[in-house]
Order: structure tokens, then sequence, then C-alpha cells
């Protein structure tokens, strides 16, 4: 079965800090990678996806991530964060399960950015 | 305006009653999926359809049903058998099985 492990549930910066926030999954066969965000009061949004080719994946608003198979990672990153980027942010990964891709999310990391 | 239209925003069910969450899309998708979101748990996904007539439980399918008879509708019934109902319910459907998810805005189920 596929997991997802997100490293913080809690991360707190200041405007202009740089942003990593930390994803593994666990999955043995091909995958598909992805970044959601919720704002407060919102619906999930897709932030970035990677489903092949180039490991470092641009996103919305400046995010971007990168996928290291060796390390079964697929960390975000921002070099910059604003106040408006507070929000949920929900790694997840699609593998193969059954016949079917079924949809496997972290359990997200709340970022909170002070002005 | 395309999207995934769930309803209602806000439920409450006295408990030991069955209750039925919408969910319907206009994006032509194939697949869609319910999951549960609960504080410190991330996303639980309960079922996924990836045609019409057909449906698979997710890791937390207990206490729950759905139907698929028609392309753009996926209701979620949360039956009286499932043991702690209160929750963040989100629909999210995707062209196919293998594609990104798009959500809907939610539905939020009190059971008192």
């Amino acid at each position: 079965a596929q997991s997802v492990s997100q490293h913080n549930h809690h991360v707190i910066l200041s405007e202009a800090a740089s942003l990593e926030l930390g994803c593994n999954y666990s999955y043995g066969g091909t995958v598909n990678l992805f970044w959601y965000v919720q704002y407060p009061g919102q619906h999930l949004q897709l932030l970035l996806k990677y489903f092949s080719g180039d490991p470092l994946v641009k996103g919305i608003k400046g995010f971007e991530a990168e996928f290291i198979k060796s390390k079964f990672s697929f960390n975000l990153r921002k070099p910059s964060v604003q106040w408006s980027d507070t929000a949920e942010y929900f790694c997840a990964v699609k593998g193969r399960a059954s016949g079917y891709s079924t949809l496997t999310f972290g359990k997200g990391t709340m970022l909170l950015v002070s002005p | 305006d395309g999207g995934i239209t769930q309803s209602p925003k806000y439920l409450f069910r006295k408990e030991g009653q069955n209750v039925t969450l919408s969910c319907e899309q206009n994006l032509n998708h194939d697949a869609m999926y319910w999951y549960r979101q609960d504080p410190g748990q991330g996303l639980r996904l309960i079922y996924y359809s990836q045609i019409v007539n057909d449906f698979q439980k997710g890791d937390i399918a207990e206490g729950y049903s759905v139907s698929r008879e028609k392309k753009e509708s996926f209701p979620l019934t949360v039956t009286s058998a499932q043991k702690n109902p209160t929750a963040f319910y989100l629909c999210a459907s995707s062209i196919t099985e293998n594609t990104e998810a798009f959500f809907g805005q939610g539905t939020r189920l009190t059971v008192v």
C-alpha cells in the first residue's frame, strides 16, 4: 500500500523567509506526485504536479518541488514566502493499486507566515 | 461555469440517521472520489469510482455507501453504522484515473 509522510505538522515563518516542506512517499512502482494547498475557508487547490520528465517542477505562486527518486522524496520549496501563503499544504501520491490509481495524501503541514 | 458542486455546505443530523451528501461535476471527468478530512489526519479516501456503475472501497469505507448511476454524480451516504461521522467531506474528480484531482468546496457534517 502507498503512504505519504510529511515531516512537519506546523511551520511558522516570517515574511521573506525561505520555505521547504518535506514529503516522503512509500511506493515501489510508478507514481505521480502532487502538492495541494488549502487556504483558510477555501477548497483544495493544485499547487504543482510531477508525472515524468524534469524532476524540478514549477507550480503556481512561485512554488517549486523536486522529485528525488532515490530518496522517495518530493519536497516543496519557495525562496521567499508571503503572508498570503498562510495555508495548509498537502503532499499526495498516485500509484497503481488493484488495477486503479488512488490518490493518497499526507497529513498536511500548516504554514503560518507572520507579517 | 465548470466545476464540482457539493451540497449542502453545512449539514446537521441526529445520531442514528442516515444522511446523503451530494456531489455533482460538469467537467466530464471519468473518475470521482470521496475523502474525509479530520484535523491532523489529512485526507483519507472513503470510496472512489473510475467509471459509471463501478466503485471501489477506499481506506475507510466502513459505515459509508455510494452509487455512480450517472457520470456526473457520485452521492455519498453516511449511515448510522459510521461510528464517528462528524467531519469535513470532500468530493473530487479527475479526467482519468491517472491525472490530478479537482476538489469541491466540501460539506461539513455535524452529527449531534
